[in-house]
C-alpha cells in the first residue's frame, strides 16, 4: 500500500530563517506531488505541483520554492520566512495517469514563524 | 472561471439525525468533484468522488454524496450521525485534467451532539 511521510511535523522559525519541508512517499512510482498550505484551519491553496523529477509548477506567486530531486520526494524550501509563511503545509500525491484521479495527503506540517 | 462554494461554515446535528454538508461548484467543462475530512491537526483524509456514472457516489464511513447537474452541487449526506463524525469537510473541484489540480471550498464544520 501507499504511504506518505511529510517532517517534520511541527516547527518554529524566526523571521528571516531559512525552511526546508520534505514529503516522502512510498509504495508507488511517477507519482504527481502537490504542495498546499491552510490556513487558520480552512481554506487550503496549492501552491506547487510536480509531474516528474526535477519538473515544478507554481500556482501563486511567493516567498516559497520547491523542488524535486527524487522521483517520490518532493521539498519545500525557502531561504527567507516571512510573518506570512505560518501555516500548515500539505504535502498530497496521485498516480500519474490520463484519467482524473484521487490525491492522498500526508499528515502536514505545522509552521509558525515569530 | 472554475470555483467550489460551501455556503455553511457550521453545520449542528444531534447524533441519530441525518446529515447535509452543502457544495455547490461552476467549471467550464465536466465536473470532476471530491469529498474530503479533516480532523484536528492532521492531513485530508478522501471520502468520496464523482468523476462520471450514477449520480449518487458512496464512500467511507457510511458517507454517500448526490451529484446534481442541473442546480451545479454536490451535497455530502449520511443517514446517521455519530459523535466521532465532527470535523472539517472541504468539497473539492479538479481542474487541472490528468494532472489533477484542485481547487478546495473553504471547508464546513461539522459539529454532532450526543
Amino acid at each position: 500500500s501507499q504511504t506518505i511521510h511529510q517532517w517534520p511535523a511541527t516547527l518554529v522559525q524566526p523571521v528571516g530563517s531559512p525552511l526546508s519541508l520534505e514529503c516522502t512517499v512510498e509504495g508507488t512510482s511517477n507519482p504527481n506531488l502537490y504542495w498546499y498550505r491552510q490556513a487558520a484551519g480552512r481554506g487550503l491553496q496549492l501552491l506547487f505541483y510536480s509531474v516528474g523529477i526535477g519538473q515544478i509548477s507554481s500556482e501563486v506567486p511567493q516567498n516559497l520554492s520547491a523542488s524535486r530531486p527524487q522521483d517520490r520526494q518532493f521539498i519545500l524550501s525557502s531561504k527567507k520566512l516571512l510573518l506570512s509563511d505560518s501555516g500548515f503545509y500539505l504535502c498530497a500525491w496521485s498516480r500519474r495517469r490520463r484519467s482524473i484521479d484521487t490525491q492522498y495527503f500526508g499528515p502536514g506540517t505545522r509552521l509558525t514563524v515569530l | 472561471a472554475q470555483s467550489v462554494a460551501q455556503p455553511e461554515d457550521q453545520v449542528n446535528v444531534a447524533e441519530g439525525n441525518p446529515l447535509t454538508v452543502k457544495c455547490t461548484y461552476s467549471v467550464s467543462g465536466n465536473p470532476y468533484l471530491f469529498w474530503y475530512v479533516q480532523y484536528p491537526n492532521r492531513g485530508l483524509q478522501f471520502l468520496l468522488k464523482y468523476i462520471t456514472g450514477d449520480n449518487l457516489v458512496k464512500g467511507s464511513y457510511g458517507f454517500e454524496a448526490e451529484f446534481n447537474k442541473s442546480q451545479t452541487s454536490f451535497h455530502l449526506k449520511k443517514p446517521s450521525a455519530l459523535v466521532s463524525d465532527s470535523a472539517l469537510y472541504f468539497c473539492a473541484l479538479n481542474y487541472g485534467g490528468s494532472q489533477g489540480n484542485l481547487i478546495f471550498g473553504k471547508g464546513t464544520k461539522l459539529s454532532v451532539k450526543p
